[in-house]
């Protein structure tokens, strides 16, 4: 079967730096996203990794590895805005995203 | 950009009626769009994926004569929620991909639906 596994719930303090993981067994891979949702909003997109490496965009940078099923979102100079659900998604071999459960994060000041 | 819109953003009708949900790719063609159904606290539930001017494909567990739905041009898919209950209550989320293969899905702001 396909499984997307991340942590439920992270606590985290307003300035510093947090790494959310995400593994994932899915039938076919083109590509990982991570997403910021809101409570009570849609999600947003954060990142988009298909290779294997770091992905770096202003605060946050996400990395892959292919071969370990393995991605992690960093997230660096946490604000109170960062406060939200992170969900990693893998897109399979029919372009189908595959969604995790989410990560709620919590900043505290 | 790609923008995606939904109408209506929030919802609250009798048990027994129909709610339709519209889901526009304002600035883009979708080839494709996704409805998502979101429990409180839960992620992201794939209903069904719908092609233009073709059937959607319904997810296992997923009711097809209960969850209507109609992509008839490449910027309007339409969710229709018939006889709704109130174990239809949710949040209700729709993407839409520009391109067969393109990577990013691109989502609407979600149509908060409850049924009483």
């Amino acid at each position: 079967g396909q499984n997307i596994d991340q942590p439920t719930e992270m606590t985290a303090t307003e300035g510093a730096i947090v790494q959310i993981n995400c593994t994932y067994q899915t039938s076919g891979f083109n590509g990982l996203f991570w997403y910021q949702q809101h409570a009570g909003e849609a999600p947003t997109f954060l990142s988009y990794n298909v290779l294997d490496g770091l992905e770096e965009k202003g605060r946050f940078s996400s990395f892959l590895s292919r071969s370990k099923g393995y991605s992690y979102l960093l997230l660096k100079e946490l604000q109170m805005k960062d406060s939200a659900s992170y969900l990693c998604a893998v897109q399979d071999s029919n372009y189908q995203l595959i969604w995790g459960a989410g990560t709620k994060l919590i900043i505290k000041p | 950009g790609a923008v995606v819109s939904q109408h209506p953003s929030r919802v609250i009708c009798k048990s027994g009626t129909s709610v339709k949900i519209e889901c526009r790719s304002l600035d883009f063609q979708a080839t494709t769009m996704f409805w998502y159904r979101q429990f409180p606290k839960q992620s992201l539930m794939l209903m069904a994926t719908s092609n233009e001017g073709s059937k959607a494909t319904y997810e296992q567990g997923v009711e097809k004569d209960k969850f209507l739905i109609n992509h008839a041009s490449l910027t309007l898919s339409t969710l229709t929620v018939t006889s709704a209950h109130p174990e239809d209550s949710s949040f209700y989320i729709c993407s839409a991909r520009k391109l067969e293969g393109a990577y990013e899905q691109y989502f609407g702001p979600g149509t908060r639906l409850t049924v009483t």
